[in-house]
């Protein structure tokens, strides 16, 4: 069965810093894997996918991932941090045994972005 | 085109009362998906509904919820009797193809259920 860890429940950093959101997957299968940010009260927004094509995704405002298959990884970074990068991050595996494509959600990372 | 719909954004209801909630997929989206978020917690699966049929219903709680996804209008996630433990934020989602795994699924504002 398909599971993913967000290795850390909070991480703070300066504005102009790196980003790093940590991430293992556990599959039995190929995976698809995605982040997800959530502003406060609202919706779900995608950010980047991996698909099985190029190992290295870009995603929207700046953010990436590499899928590590050696490592099962796929943590989520960006050069710079913005102020309105604070938000909540989920890690995502789509369930692969069967073709219904539901989501696994991870518990989430917050992300703080001090000034 | 106008992303996913969820309505009520809010709703509050008092125990043993009934809540419905609803969605209105992406334009051109036929699969719908039903996710619940428990405070501090990521959303879990609950069910995965194409028109007229349930796909998968395997995190939904066998009672008092109910989904349906009919030919015309929105899916409806319904709650009956409502107790405290369903407070909780009930995001939908809906993709363009046919539930496969590499489908993206996008993501309605949610609907925040408060059960005093």
């Amino acid at each position: 069965a398909q599971s993913v860890t967000q290795l850390d429940s909070h991480v703070s950093v300066s504005e102009g810093t790196p980003v790093l959101l940590r991430c293992n997957y556990s599959s039995s299968y190929s995976p698809s894997l995605f982040w997800y940010v959530q502003h406060p009260n609202k919706g779900l927004q995608l950010l980047l996918k991996y698909t099985s094509a190029a190992t290295l995704v870009k995603g929207i405002n700046g953010f990436e991932a590499e899928f590590k298959k050696s490592e099962t990884s796929f943590h989520l970074t960006k050069p710079s941090a913005h102020m309105s990068d604070a938000a909540e991050y989920f890690c995502v595996v789509s369930e692969g045994s069967s073709n219904t494509g539901k989501l696994i959600f991870g518990q989430g990372t917050t992300l703080q972005v001090k000034p | 085109n106008a992303g996913v719909m969820q309505n009520p954004r809010h709703l509050v209801r008092r125990r043993g009362q009934e809540a419905r909630l609803r969605c209105s997929p992406m334009k051109g989206h036929s699969h719908v998906y039903w996710y619940r978020q428990l405070p501090e917690e990521g959303l879990k699966f609950m069910v995965y509904l194409q028109k007229e049929n349930i796909i998968d219903e395997s995190g939904m709680p066998k009672e008092r919820f109910s989904a349906e996804f009919p030919k015309e209008g929105p899916s409806i996630l319904r709650i009956q009797q409502v107790v405290r433990g369903d407070s909780a934020a009930y995001f939908c989602a809906s993709s363009p193809l046919a539930g496969g795994r590499e489908d993206t699924q996008y993501f309605g504002p949610g609907t925040r259920l408060t059960v005093l």
